[in-house]
């Protein structure tokens, strides 16, 4: 049973274009949502995070939005690059345990 | 450099031969947890340790052992190991397990081959 849902599976993005991908989970025990960046052989890394109490958090290029009565959460990526191409996970995490979404496999074309 | 090593990265063995796999962490973290990634279904919890001497189940426990006797290291252990524990395992720590703000770091993987 797949607490947190993620999509789409892969997305492809041109050179300079916004890359969105969307997460939703059902445990409302859930309080911290980080979204994870994978680059082809090397483990996951975190890129970003967001609280609850929290709509939106950005950094950089990259925005998390945040939507806790519909329990989803989305990362935007803007004027993505091709050096952006990575395998992206989103999380959600309770007291002691890490549930992680499916992956989104991004490629950005020049 | 901090950071968390596995060994061995790549292994192929044989049905019901059990195996080992190291982690080592170096950043004097609490929490340290195993993870195994398939396609399709993402990262999932194999085991996490609170502290030295405390480990839980995750969400697929079955199939395998850890041990948490030094803060440093929890190895994964395969006592009789299946073609369905074929998969690209990865040990990860952080600072905290009962503090939610805590970054996660990964090791670099082990990809397993069960025949």
């Amino acid at each position: 049973q797949q607490q947190v849902k993620q999509s789409p599976q892969s997305l492809i993005v041109q050179k300079g274009g916004i890359s969105i991908i969307n997460c939703a989970y059902e445990n409302t025990a859930f309080d911290y949502f980080p979204w994870y960046q994978q680059f082809p052989g090397k483990g996951p890394a975190l890129l970003i995070a967001i609280r609850p109490d929290v709509s939106e958090k950005k950094e950089g290029r990259f925005t998390i939005s945040f939507n806790k009565s519909a329990k989803q959460f989305s990362l935007h990526i803007m004027d993505s690059q091709p050096g952006d191409s990575a395998t992206y996970f989103c999380a959600a995490k309770g007291y002691q345990k890490v549930t992680f979404g499916t992956g989104t496999k991004l490629q950005v074309i020049p | 450099e901090a950071q968390v090593t596995q060994n061995p990265r790549y292994l192929i063995t044989v049905t019901g031969k059990k195996l080992t796999v190291t982690c080592s962490q170096n950043m004097n973290h609490e929490y340290m947890s195993w993870y195994r990634q398939d396609p399709g279904l993402g990262l999932r919890q194999i085991y996490y340790s609170m502290n030295v001497e405390v480990t839980d189940k995750g969400d697929v426990p079955e199939g395998y052992k850890v041990s948490r006797k030094e803060k440093r290291n929890f190895p994964l252990i395969l006592e009789s190991p299946s073609p369905n524990q074929t998969s690209l395992y990865f040990c990860a720590s952080s600072l905290s397990g009962t503090s939610v703000y805590n970054e996660q770091f990964f090791g670099p993987g082990t990809r397993l081959t069960v025949l």
